[in-house]
């Protein structure tokens, strides 16, 4: 089963500070990585997206790096602040769209 | 609110009874998926729905399992003689469908614990 693996497991930042989460993936061609924000007790919700053919996406505070030889990307979330304080899971979306998601990150920005 | 709504939100029950959990997609999203998340764990995926159709199972769903989505909207998800193990928040999500990598918009989920 394809895995992805996340790190680091959590995560905890001054605010304002840069939040760094990496995860890498083996094998086969993905063409969708999606990162989720999840807060307790709720459902993951998708903060941010990118495909394979660009190395790298911002919204707003969020970017996303691609590297696509490396199997790796990972999520920046700059300028930290405390409503960031979530769990994050970066994502590969395999045929019929299912995702397969990361073991998730604990982020805590502190004020 | 539009968004998918699932039911119930949490579920107590005692090993070996049977539990049922209903969820409603965003209106007119022809796909539909479930998944499980147990604690400090990324959601897992158990099956997904295009329409009516169930196309595709999770190993991780035993034959105890068993999801239907009957007219193509609504999809519960049944589990016989719950074990220990089940105890996890069940997630449903849906997309437009039709279109890779479109976004999958997920419920706020069902917490089952078995006792």
């Amino acid at each position: 089963q394809q895995q992805v693996k996340q790190s680091p497991q959590s995560l905890i930042v001054q605010k304002g500070g840069i939040s760094i989460i990496n995860c890498a993936y083996e094998n086969t061609a993905f063409d969708y990585f999606p990162w989720y924000q999840q807060f307790p007790g709720k459902g993951p919700a998708l903060l941010i997206a990118i495909r394979p053919d660009v190395s790298e996406k911002k919204e707003g505070r969020f970017t996303i790096s691609f590297n696509k030889s490396a199997k790796q990307f990972s999520l920046h979330i700059m300028d930290s602040q405390p409503g960031d304080s979530a769990t994050y899971f970066c994502a590969i979306k395999a045929a019929g769209n299912k995702l397969t998601f990361g073991g998730g990150t604990r982020v805590l920005v502190k004020p | 609110d539009t968004g998918v709504s699932q039911d119930p939100r949490h579920k107590i029950t005692k090993r070996g009874q049977n539990v049922t959990f209903r969820c409603d997609p965003i209106s007119e999203h022809n796909r539909l998926y479930w998944y499980r998340q147990t604690l400090g764990q990324g959601p897992e995926f158990l099956t997904y729905f295009q329409n009516e159709a169930q196309l595709e199972k999770s190993r991780l769903l035993s034959d105890r399992f068993s999801a239907e989505r009957p007219k193509g909207s609504f999809s519960t998800l049944e589990i016989q003689r719950t074990e220990q193990g089940d105890s996890a928040m069940y997630l449903c999500a849906s997309t437009p469908g039709f279109l890779e990598g479109e976004t999958q918009y997920f419920g706020p989920g069902t917490r089952l614990l078995v006792l």
